[in-house]
């Protein structure tokens, strides 16, 4: 399985933009990224994913570099609710690792 | 639609009991994952089913821990005997279909397990 390494926590200022990153470099190229975020005791929640291209949706961006080893998970404007674990997985059989605690502050 | 369903939400067992936990998938959804999730660690994944057989249960405890999946849509995960280690949040995820490579999974609330 490719693995995917993440810092173990990042501090953001509220309407301010937040970037994960994400090191997935023994991806194989039918692997998917995929982002999940974890608000405390709650599921994961599904935030967006993408092969190649760089993907957008109502919730964020995700940038993936041209050799597909790292990620970028951009919260354009992130609030005091985007406080959570985020988990930055390849898609095999969504093995999660220990993912990035973002704490946004006022 | 509705979302993945867990109950019961908290258990409180000592040690060598059994407990089970149920989890109905959102309807249509092919994939059924369950995950264990211990304080301060990402969630693990015990056991996945395609409908209602087993596609991978390679890290599932198979001396304590069991799964099943009747009829392709609720499924239950059953640990017997019980040990301290196995304090955890319980995770169940559903899918449209692992054929599909880019169907997202989405999770329950979870079933905070204490054994004591």
């Amino acid at each position: 399985d490719a693995k995917t390494t993440q810092p173990p926590s990042m501090d953001c200022a509220e309407g301010r933009a937040a970037n994960l990153p994400c090191n997935h470099s023994t991806i194989s190229g039918n692997e998917y990224v995929y982002w999940y975020r974890q608000i405390h005791s709650q599921g994961p929640q599904y935030i967006i994913h993408g092969l190649k291209n760089n993907e957008t949706n109502e919730m964020a961006s995700l940038i993936i570099t041209e050799d597909r080893k790292s990620s970028t998970l951009i919260l354009p404007h992130a609030t005091l609710r985007d406080t959570a674990v985020y988990y930055c997985i390849v898609r095999v059989q969504l093995s999660f690792g220990a993912g990035t605690t973002v704490t946004v502050r006022a | 639609e509705a979302g993945v369903a867990q109950s019961p939400r908290y258990k409180i067992i000592e040690k060598r009991q059994s407990v089970a936990f149920w989890c109905n998938p959102i309807s249509g959804h092919a994939t059924l994952y369950w995950y264990q999730q211990i304080l301060g660690q990402g969630p693990k994944l015990l056991i996945q089913f395609q409908n209602n057989g087993v596609v991978d249960d390679s890290q599932l405890p198979k001396d304590r821990f069991s799964a099943e999946r009747l009829k392709g849509v609720d499924s239950t995960l059953k640990i017997q005997p019980a040990k301290l280690e196995d304090s955890a949040v319980y995770l169940c995820a559903s899918s449209l279909d692992r054929t599909y490579p880019h169907t997202e999974a989405f999770f329950g609330q979870g079933t905070r397990l204490t054994v004591v």
